[in-house]
């Protein structure tokens, strides 16, 4: 039982470049989500999911997509990444409901030069 | 929008002795949830304790108590006998049956040995 995974931890990209950071849970929960980390800001919600094929914006969606085709993954794109960007990204996911206990994965750091 | 406000940046305590974490919430709901995650220098976010509102009594796992005061909308984390494992930073945060988690910036605690 993995819980929840993060691929990659680390990733260099240059302004303008394009990519995804996959989440995975083995869980089965139903509910999913994407935080970034930046000093003296806490953890700000970028996008979450309810279930299979749904998603919904949080509190910091702009430059980001995210889709969930299958339950347990997860994914977030950046379509052409920003040095705003630059931050340290975690994945979680609850069972059921928001106010159920968030399990998260290990993180990735991201550096947009 | 509700606003979670941890107001000790950094803090510090001695090994064996008690310390006790401030949190104070913004909300016009009755019912909601709260809740301290711990992240260590691994960065792993675990969950510390929840508490859910409607419940006066306080929320206890081992070491780690929390002090709810709900009418003054407040949330601190107790814990005693500090341990050098306790070092972490320590997020408070809050959600409704609706709403997703929402964070306060952190307190980093250190333990003095």
């Amino acid at each position: 039982n993995a819980g929840v995974t993060q691929t990659p931890k680390f990733r260099v990209l240059k302004t303008g470049q394009s990519m995804t950071l996959l989440c995975a849970q083995d869980m089965n929960h139903e509910y999913m989500y994407w935080y970034r980390q930046d000093p003296g800001m806490g953890l700000r919600l970028i996008h979450y999911s309810v279930g299979e094929g749904t998603t919904a914006k949080g509190e910091v969606p702009d430059g980001y997509n995210v889709s969930r085709l299958k339950k347990q993954n997860f994914l977030l794109g950046l379509e052409s990444a920003a040095p705003s960007q630059t931050s340290v990204y975690f994945c979680a996911s609850s069972y059921r409901a928001v106010q159920e206990t968030q399990y998260f994965g290990p993180g990735t750091r991201l550096l947009v030069l | 929008a509700q606003t979670v406000t941890q107001s000790q940046p950094e803090m510090s305590v001695q090994e064996a002795e008690t310390v006790t974490l401030s949190c104070t919430y913004d909300t016009s709901e009755s019912d909601y949830y709260l809740f301290w995650y711990k992240q260590p220098p691994s960065r792993q976010m675990i969950l510390v304790i929840r508490q859910e509102a409607y419940k006066q009594q306080n929320a206890t796992e081992n070491r780690f108590s929390v002090n709810f005061q709900k009418a003054a909308k407040s949330f601190s984390l107790k814990i005693s006998d500090s341990q050098l494992g306790d070092a972490a930073m320590y997020f408070c945060a809050y959600c409704t049956g609706n709403t997703p988690l929402v964070f306060g910036k952190g307190t980093r605690l250190s333990v003095i040995a």
